[in-house]
């Protein structure tokens, strides 16, 4: 099994549509993040979170919530839906303090039609 | 965290040494340069970072110049796998804010 594992893979979904995009790790890590990827340019941070309890805004948060229902669950929710959301949704994790590496998620395909 | 600049595309002959560099003359002290590499819309995985000297792991090779400003990057035996877009990214190392990613290096592995 994947260390970081998300769902849905793909995901087509209409206009002020709610969908939530679910993040699952068995790394035990306490730092998990939301990334958004859109064609041809790097990944921008969304949200990210240091454990249950400590929820932080990234560089793109508008129109994005999460929950962090566990150490070893990350949800991201679209609470209305709009097309220029479509784009490629990664989630990752990270040990705590110190240099360690991001191990992330196979990543979500949201088109929002 | 410090800018860092790549060039847009590379090409490399399968077999040989992919040298991908990387400037990054704003960096401070405490900054360390890390790689990571995606593999056609796969999740980034990480190859390597280093703060002053040079280190080597199974997947890379990271040179890093005694000035700091620049570092390159060597994937010493590039196989057509190797085909990715490589990131270079300069951070602190005690930093949980995540990572800034540019658009990075496509690397071209030619047969």
């Amino acid at each position: 099994d994947a260390d970081v594992t998300q769902t849905p893979r793909n995901r087509i979904t209409k206009t002020g549509k709610r969908i939530m995009l679910e993040c699952s790790q068995t790394k035990g890590h306490d730092r998990m993040y939301w990334y958004r990827q859109d064609p041809g340019l790097g990944l921008r941070l969304i949200y990210y979170s240091f454990d249950v309890k400590d929820i932080n805004k990234g560089e793109i948060s508008d129109g994005y919530s999460v929950s962090r229902q566990a150490q070893a669950k990350f949800s991201l929710s679209l609470e209305s839906a709009i097309p220029n959301q479509t784009a490629l949704y990664f989630c990752a994790t990270r040990a705590g303090m110190g240099n360690y590496g991001y191990t992330f998620g196979s990543g979500t395909r949201l088109t929002v039609v | 965290d410090a800018k860092t600049t790549q060039p847009p595309s590379m090409d490399c002959a399968e077999g040989r040494a992919a040298n991908l560099p990387c400037n990054h003359s704003t960096i401070s002290g405490n900054e360390y340069v890390y790689w990571y590499r995606q593999i056609h819309s796969q999740g980034p995985q990480y190859i390597i970072h280093g703060l002053k000297n040079n280190e080597t792991n199974e997947m890379a090779s990271l040179i890093i110049t005694e000035d700091r400003k620049s570092s390159t990057l060597i994937l010493p035996h590039a196989t057509l796998r190797d085909t990715a877009v490589y990131y270079c990214i300069v951070r602190s190392g005690g930093g949980a804010d995540g990572l800034t990613f540019g658009k990075g290096t496509h690397l071209i592995i030619q047969p």
